[in-house]
C-alpha cells in the first residue's frame, strides 16, 4: 500500500530563514506526489504536484520540492520564509491502486513563523 | 474561492442525531471525495463518487454514508452522532479519475461539526 510520512509534527522558523518540511513516501511504483497548505480554517490548497516531468517541482507562493527515488523523500522547501506561511502542511501521494485518484495524506507539519 | 462550497460550515448537534453535510463541486468536475479530519487521526478518506456512482470507498463508518445527486452535488449522511464523530469534514472535486493517477483534488472550506 501507498503511503508517505511527515517527519516533524511541528516546525518553528524565523522570518527570512529556510523553510524545510519533510515528506518521505512508500511506494512500490512510481509515486505521484502533492503538497497541500491549510491556513486556519480554511480547505487545503494545493502548493504543487510531482507526475514525473520533472525532479524539481516550483509551487505557488516560492514553494519548491524535490523528487529523490533513491531517499523515497519529497521535501518542501522556500528560500525566506514569510509571516503569511504560518499554516499546516500536507503530502500526498495519489493511491494508484484503486480507480478513481483519491490522495493519501501524511499527518501534516505545522509551519511556525517568527519575527 | 475554489469553486467547491460546502454547507453549513459549522454546525452543532447532540449525540444521537443525524446530519446531512452538502457539497456543490467545481463546475465541470465529476468527482467527489468525502474527508474527514480530526486531530487524532488526521486526514481520513472516507468515500467517493463519480458521476453519480460510488467509486471507492475508505474508512467510512456503517452509521455514515453518501450519495452524489444528477446535478453532480454530493451529501454526507451521519447518524447516531458519537462524540467521536466531531471533526472538521472536508469535500474535494476533481474532472474525473485518471489512471495515471495524477489528479488534483480542488478542497472546500470544510464543515466543521460539534458533537455534545
Amino acid at each position: 500500500a501507498q503511503s508517505v510520512t511527515q517527519l516533524g509534527s511541528h516546525v518553528s522558523v524565523s522570518e527570512g530563514a529556510l523553510v524545510l518540511l519533510r515528506c518521505n513516501y512508500s511506494s512500490s511504483v512510481p509515486p505521484y506526489l502533492f503538497w497541500y497548505v491549510q491556513y486556519p480554517n480554511q480547505g487545503l490548497q494545493l502548493l504543487l504536484k510531482y507526475t514525473s516531468a520533472a525532479t524539481l517541482v516550483k509551487g505557488i507562493n516560492g514553494f519548491e520540492a524535490e523528487f529523490k527515488k533513491s531517499e523515497t523523500s519529497f521535501h518542501l522547501t522556500k528560500p525566506s520564509a514569510h509571516m503569511s506561511d504560518a499554516a499546516e502542511y500536507f503530502c500526498a501521494v495519489s493511491d494508484l491502486y484503486n480507480q478513481g485518484g483519491k490522495l493519501i495524506f501524511g499527518q501534516g507539519t505545522e509551519l511556525s513563523v517568527k519575527p | 474561492d475554489s469553486g467547491v462550497t460546502q454547507t453549513p460550515k459549522h454546525l452543532i448537534t447532540a449525540t444521537g442525531q443525524r446530519v446531512t453535510l452538502r457539497c456543490s463541486p467545481r463546475s465541470g468536475d465529476l468527482s467527489v471525495y468525502w474527508y474527514q479530519q480530526s486531530l487524532d487521526q488526521g486526514l481520513q478518506f472516507l468515500i467517493h463518487y463519480y458521476n453519480g456512482e460510488e467509486r471507492a470507498k475508505g474508512n467510512i463508518l456503517e452509521r455514515f454514508s453518501a450519495q452524489q445527486f444528477p446535478d453532480l452535488h454530493s451529501e454526507l449522511n451521519l447518524s447516531s452522532l458519537e462524540l467521536g464523530d466531531s471533526a472538521l469534514y472536508f469535500c474535494a472535486s476533481s474532472p474525473r479519475p485518471t489512471a495515471s493517477g495524477a489528479n488534483v483534488l480542488t478542497f472546500g472550506a470544510g464543515s466543521r461539526l460539534t458533537v455534545l
